[in-house]
């Protein structure tokens, strides 16, 4: 079955420093995404990508992160100045129009 | 605004009973739900998507219920096993023009005690 792939599984970085999670998308899907779920929370969402611009973000995405499709296959989260509060599993989706999400297994980023 | 809960946010349950997990949405104007499982530290595994035009979908052990008009939506278990410990996610995707994004419920925490 196909499956979008996260990497690393898990990032410890300074804060202040900047940091890019990674994810392969399902290939044919068009509607990629990233979600957070701070610990004990809900999974909230971040930005949602289509046709190479953001077609809708939430207000936790700020001027400090930003998304990009480099190629064909990667679709990266960059947080551009880690604060502690952005410490959590930063999770990528993606989906073709109408259809369910498909999820990857997480990135748990810790801000120290 | 469209807000999602779920009820009980914990269950503990002995092996063999079958059980229902509740979801309620306050706005009805939903293009479709998702029920999703999570095991501690890990990902989203997608269990079921019932769009808003279906009343329920199956998938082995489990049957999801979708009451569009009264925000509800219901996740049958039967027949519970130890392997089904986890927490279980609703998730409803408004049907605004332009968005695709979900809002999620804060989860069901399920114990299956053997």
């Amino acid at each position: 079955e196909p499956e979008v792939t996260q990497t690393p599984s898990h990032q410890v970085t300074q804060m202040g420093q900047e940091v890019i999670l990674r994810c392969v998308p399902i290939s044919n899907h068009l509607y990629f995404y990233w979600y957070r779920q701070i610990l004990g929370q809900k999974v909230e969402f971040l930005v949602s990508f289509y046709n190479n611009e953001i077609s809708e973000k939430s207000e936790i995405f700020d001027d400090q992160f930003s998304v990009e499709r480099p190629d064909g296959s990667n679709f990266t989260l960059k947080i551009r100045s880690t604060k502690l509060e952005d410490s959590a599993m930063y999770f990528c989706a993606s989906n073709d129009h109408g259809g369910g999400y498909t999820f990857g297994s997480g990135t748990r980023l810790t801000v120290v | 605004k469209q807000e999602v809960t779920q009820i009980p946010a914990a269950l503990s349950v002995p092996e063999g009973e079958n059980l229902v997990l509740n979801c309620s949405f306050t706005d009805s104007a939903i293009y479709n739900l998702q029920w999703f499982r999570q095991d501690p530290g890990k990902g989203l595994t997608s269990l079921l998507l019932i769009q808003s035009s279906q009343r329920e979908q199956t998938s082995g052990r489990l049957n999801a219920s979708l009451d569009k008009s009264s925000g509800r939506s219901t996740l049958y278990i039967a027949a519970s096993q130890p392997g089904d410990s986890a927490t279980y996610l609703c998730a409803v995707r408004p049907s605004t023009s332009g968005t695709y994004k979900y809002i999620f419920g804060t989860g069901t925490r399920l114990k299956v005690l053997a």
